[in-house]
């Protein structure tokens, strides 16, 4: 069985730090996206993404997918309190039989 | 606007009373499902569909049906309702292929079963 550890579970820090949240496994995913959700809503699609090694920024939004595809980070530059919410990995598995693997999540609050 | 709309938003009720939370999605996306969402569990997939009259059973089943009848609609029943269904439950979409597709989730239903 194919699983998604994401660390920290949560994370508490002030407007205008760094932060770097992680989503790892033992096993090798053929692409995998960050999704935010915020409360009272569903999760919104931040990224996806394909190759080993690929980076992708979005604003102040670094992602990360490990060479070995086994891992991704989401590196945030400058929090904002608008970043405050929970993200969530989710994979596609190799063997997918057409379900996504999604982590526990990360929740982040950013604090003015 | 492209959207996935669940109803109801809330919903308290009793053990063993039968209930139906609704999902229509207006995107013409052929693969939808439904997760339930417990603290610290993260997103359980119960049912998802790969199109009309294609539905398979997800990680966290018992409990739940589910019909696609229509390629908008996607109803999840819970025939008899018990407290461990107590729960956050979203329905998602996305076009059908591969899963690295973005999945367009609605606001979500919060059931409450006592």
């Amino acid at each position: 069985t194919q699983l998604l550890e994401q660390s920290p579970q949560f994370l508490s820090i002030q407007e205008g730090e760094n932060l770097t949240v992680y989503c790892n496994s033992s096993s090798v995913f053929s692409s995998l996206q960050w999704y935010r959700q915020e409360p009272g809503e569903g999760p919104v699609l931040l990224v996806t993404v394909v190759t080993g090694g690929e980076v992708k920024k979005l604003k102040r939004l670094t992602f990360q997918f490990g060479d070995a595809r086994k891992d991704s980070s989401l590196h945030i530059t400058a929090a904002q309190t608008g970043d405050t919410g929970l993200y969530l990995c989710a994979g596609e598995g190799m063997d997918s039989n057409y379900q996504l693997i999604w982590g526990a999540g990360t929740k982040l609050i950013i604090k003015p | 606007e492209a959207q996935v709309t669940q109803n109801p938003r809330y919903l308290i009720t009793v053990t063993g009373k039968k209930l139906t939370v609704t999902c229509s999605q207006n995107m013409n996306h052929e693969y939808m499902s439904w997760y339930r969402q417990d603290p610290g569990l993260g997103l359980r997939q119960i049912y998802y569909s790969m199109n009309v009259e294609a539905t398979d059973k997800g990680d966290v089943p018992e409990g739940y049906k589910v019909s696609r009848k229509e390629k908008r609609n996607f109803p999840l029943i819970l025939e008899s309702p018990s407290p461990n269904q107590t729960s956050l439950y979203f329905c998602a979409s996305s076009l059908a292929g591969r899963l690295n597709q973005p999945q367009h989730f609605g606001d979500g239903t919060r059931l409450s079963i006592l």
